[in-house]
């Protein structure tokens, strides 16, 4: 159980474009759904905290216009970068809890989207 | 960001060894604590979780936590060469927000 999707696992685009990124959860409902950004070599730094019908809560310097986050139902986030440019070329993990999660519960990972923009 | 460290690395040891991992967390609020491995290019994978000061024990895995000291570890007994990946330690502060460390790099020699 617990199972969570990523989509696409890996995308290439071309700078300027944008790039969506989906997150689903199979088999449970995920009120609260975690985004985070992981560079080479790097631990993941949580870029946003997104709870089902809210908007998103960002951390301290990731621009919530370029990386928008909508949680609009209890089984889909999306991530879309806008104006994807080479320093975005990362490696974008989603996450979740649901409602059965207590606040000891560890997180279910989505596997991941590594995402180039050339 | 909440801060969580973790002792860089790289850490080596030989196969049948006991890795030591440690982690130090900023927040007192912290409630739970969990320690994953990473394989390179891949998310996260769960190994134990802890929230209770002592130990806990998991097969060939024991994290340690200390609320007083801020401090959680894992020791890896028995290691082995399957066990090589980088450790992250993430900690969860006021139930809902986890925040992770810079991650160990681990290779277990044989």
């Amino acid at each position: 159980g617990a199972v969570v999707s990523q989509h696409p696992s890996r995308v290439i685009c071309k700078s300027g474009t944008s790039v969506k990124i989906e997150c689903r959860s199979l088999d449970f409902q995920a009120t609260t759904m975690f985004w985070y950004r992981q560079f080479p070599k790097q631990s993941l730094m949580l870029m946003a905290t997104s709870n089902e019908g809210s908007k998103a809560t960002y951390e301290q310097g990731v621009e919530k216009d370029k990386f928008l986050i909508n949680h609009a139902s209890l089984t889909l986030s999306t991530l879309t970068v806008t104006s994807a440019h080479p320093e975005d070329s990362s490696f974008y993990i989603c996450s979740a809890r649901g409602r059965r999660d207590s606040y000891n519960s560890p997180l279910h990972f989505g596997n991941g989207t590594r995402l180039t923009v050339t | 960001q909440k801060e969580v460290e973790q002792n860089s690395g790289p850490l080596s040891v030989p196969e049948g060894a006991i890795a030591s991992l440690n982690c130090t967390y900023s927040d007192r609020g912290s409630q739970s604590f969990f320690w994953y491995r990473q394989y390179s290019g891949k998310s996260p994978e769960l190994i134990m979780f802890i929230y209770s000061n002592g130990d806990k024990e998991d097969g060939r895995f024991t994290a340690q936590l200390n609320k007083a000291s801020q401090y959680v570890s894992l020791l890896i007994r028995d290691s082995q060469p399957s066990d090589s990946a980088t450790y992250l330690c993430a900690v969860n502060f006021y139930g809902n927000q986890f925040y992770f460390g810079t991650g160990t790099s681990l290779t277990v020699i044989p």
